[in-house]
């Protein structure tokens, strides 16, 4: 069965660095999205993404945050300068059609971020 | 903003009985999903429910839909120790885009052997 992929299953990197989160969606697959769960938490909506634009964002998803879909295959998640806040389990999704058209979302493993 | 909440926060049951959680949620819906995570993982979709269904089965879950009462319940009959995990509730926002799927705080099931 196809899958969502994320890469790398853990990063941890200095506050104030920029970090990349990278996955690679079902291929058939036409809206992304990125969650992020703190330990423990709840999981949280960041964005959404579909036709190379960013669909919806949640409060979360400020100018620190960017999104891009750099070719067919790759979707990738942007933190300019992180903090230690933002330090949580990153879950990529991909879904055929909207929601709210009755499309469950597929979810990727995480990538677990840690910011010192 | 917060949308599905479901109840209770955790529940510990034995191998055999059935584990009942509720979700109450807010704004008009299209659809309601549950999810599953093992602890550590990503998020599995285990049932999708459309807003002028009332009730739902695949194989051991059960899903329920009130939307008069705005709440659903999932029920996981006959449980094994392997149905360990939390389950969470989502919505799509209905006076949004439609491309948001927005998750409850869970409920962490744990099956005794």
């Amino acid at each position: 069965e196809p899958e969502v992929t994320q890469t790398p299953s853990h990063q941890v990197t200095q506050m104030g660095q920029e970090v990349i989160l990278r996955c690679v969606p079902i291929s058939n697959h036409l809206y992304f999205y990125w969650y992020r769960q703190i330990l423990g938490q709840k999981v949280e909506f960041l964005v959404s993404f579909y036709n190379n634009e960013i669909s919806e964002k949640s409060e979360i998803f400020d100018d620190q945050f960017s999104v891009e879909r750099p070719d067919g295959s790759n979707f990738t998640l942007k933190i300019r300068s992180t903090k230690l806040e933002d330090s949580a389990m990153y879950f990529c999704a991909s879904s055929l059609r909207q929601v709210d058209n009755n499309s469950p979302l597929h979810f990727g493993n995480g990538t677990r971020l840690t910011v010192t | 903003s917060q949308q599905g909440e479901e109840d209770p926060q955790a529940l510990s049951i034995q191998e055999g009985e059935n584990a009942t959680m509720n979700c109450s949620y807010k704004t008009s819906i299209n659809n309601l999903q549950w999810y599953r995570q093992n602890s550590g993982r990503g998020l599995v979709h285990l049932i999708l429910i459309r807003s002028n269904e009332r009730e739902k089965h695949s194989g051991r879950l059960r899903v329920t839909l009130d939307t008069s009462k705005k709440s659903s319940s999932l029920l996981i009959t006959a449980s094994r120790a392997a149905d360990t995990a939390s389950y969470f509730c989502a919505t799509a926002l209905a006076n949004q885009a439609g491309t948001a799927l927005i998750f409850g705080k869970g409920t962490t099931l744990s099956v005794s052997s």
